[in-house]
């Protein structure tokens, strides 16, 4: 089946430093990926979605490319905020019965 | 306002107790989903439901059944719940292709004493 493999947290930065969560994947299929965020005591949100290989999402200074050839899909932020803090999903989706597959999370807490 | 919402947000329950929690959305989306988040293991799919009495068991079916009577509810349904079904438990849904993000609810906290 589908599966998907990120960064271990927790993952903790000094505010205006770099974030990079690393995200690779398995699928049989051709996926959509997806980075939710999720903030304390709500549901995950979407972030940004790629629906194809060698494009770039981004969204809120957040940005990762579908790398088709290394099955990956890194998030990348150049300057983090404490608002930033939260925990980060890489998810992919296939037409083999619209499921969504996550990773299993990277908590992100950034020090003022 | 796009919206998925979930009943009851926070639930106490004993062991052998029957367990029902509702998902509502407002978007005539096709697709419904029910998903457990536990510490360590991120999202897990309990259910996915293409329409209305499609179901289709996810990776973790065992122990829940579903119920999908109107395009806009779908049921999650613990028989008999059990200490290790304590959990976060989130809806989402979304138009039916898979490459529209499914839209989450704010989740209900279950607790399994």
């Amino acid at each position: 089946g589908d599966s998907v493999t990120q960064t271990e947290g927790p993952v903790t930065l000094s505010e205006g430093t770099s974030l990079t969560v690393n995200c690779s994947y398995e699928t049989k299929q051709y996926p959509t990926l997806f980075w939710y965020v999720q903030y304390p005591g709500e549901g995950p949100q979407l972030l940004f979605k790629v629906p194809k290989a060698n494009e770039k999402g981004s969204n809120r200074g957040f940005e990762a490319t579908y790398n088709k050839e290394a099955t990956s899909f890194h998030l990348q932020k150049a300057s983090v905020q404490e608002s930033d803090s939260a925990v980060y999903y890489c998810a992919l989706s296939t037409l083999m019965g619209y499921k969504l597959t996550f990773g299993t999370g990277t908590s992100l807490l950034v020090d003022p | 306002d796009m919206k998925v919402t979930q009943m009851p947000r926070y639930l106490i329950k004993r062991m052998g107790e029957n367990v029902l929690l509702e998902c509502g959305q407002d978007m005539s989306h096709e697709t419904m989903y029910w998903y457990r988040q536990d510490p360590g293991l991120g999202l897990q799919l309990i259910y996915i439901s293409y329409d209305v009495d499609s179901n289709s068991e996810g990776d973790i079916p065992k122990g829940y059944r579903v119920s999908r009577k109107k395009r806009e509810h779908f049921s999650l349904i613990l028989d008999s719940a059990k200490t290790n079904q304590t959990s976060v438990y989130f809806c989402a849904s979304s138009p039916g292709n898979n490459n529209q993000a499914p839209l989450f609810g704010e989740g209900t906290r279950l607790s399994v004493l």
